[in-house]
């Protein structure tokens, strides 16, 4: 049984749409955090939340923690936003457990 | 202020060899995680430690694997005998430290870059 269910695990789009990418987990937490992993590999954190919502730019991450899930949308989407998108509940001392992530694909 | 930095970014061994994997934090933070990432899988926490304390190992293999994050110096993350299995990609993440709160009362993390150790 995973922890963290995350959805669609692949996504492709056309330049421009809108993007929503789903994280539903199983026991209560601290905080979650939303990664941004790029196909060499280097994983960036886009927000840590623990409630409400966040925006920076064009992306927009919000939490219901009564529900246990959160989504990361992104606005306006562009081909350099390809990557994948991984949703990592944190617990307790900061350990995190990882989404299997979305794959998302932007087209031109 | 440069962020984790984490060397080998490449590392090749032969079976039964040892690989070992430093890992240098930002500036001023005090908790280093281990994360392992096999092909085509996602990420899994590995450790957790502090200046000279191992706080959380429960994702180490029980065997060949250790780690360690000395008073001076990177945090270390030793494979001895490696094997096939073992090559992955290796990342690891700093926080401020447990007296850091954000608002949400979870710490930022800062992740490395990543190395990537292939057996051969």
């Amino acid at each position: 049984k995973n922890e963290v269910e995350q959805s669609p695990q692949n996504l492709t789009a056309q330049e421009g749409e809108f993007i929503t990418i789903n994280c539903s987990y199983s026991v209560g937490i601290s905080a979650l955090h939303w990664l941004q992993q790029h196909p060499g590999g280097g994983i960036v954190s886009l927000f840590m939340l623990s409630s409400g919502k966040k925006k920076h730019g064009r992306l927009i991450a919000t939490i219901n923690i009564q529900e246990k899930h959160s989504s990361l949308h992104i606005t306006a989407s562009h081909p350099r936003d390809s990557a994948v998108y991984i949703c990592a509940p944190c617990y307790n001392t900061d350990k995190l457990i990882f989404g299997t992530g979305t794959r998302l694909q932007v087209f031109p | 202020n440069a962020g984790v930095m984490q060397n080998p970014r490449h590392l090749v061994r032969r079976r039964g060899q040892e690989a070992r994997l430093r890992c240098s934090p930002m500036k001023g933070h005090s908790h280093v995680y281990w994360y392992r990432q096999l092909p085509e899988e996602g990420l899994k926490f590995m450790v957790y430690l502090q200046k000279e304390n191992i706080i959380d190992e429960s994702g180490m293999p029980k065997e060949r694997f250790s780690a360690e994050f000395p008073k001076e110096g990177p945090s270390i993350l030793r494979i001895q005998q490696v094997v096939r299995g073992d090559s992955a990609a290796y990342f690891c993440a700093s926080s401020p430290g447990l007296d850091y709160q954000s608002s949400s009362g979870a710490n930022v993390l800062t992740f490395g870059a990543g190395s990537r150790l292939t057996v051969l």
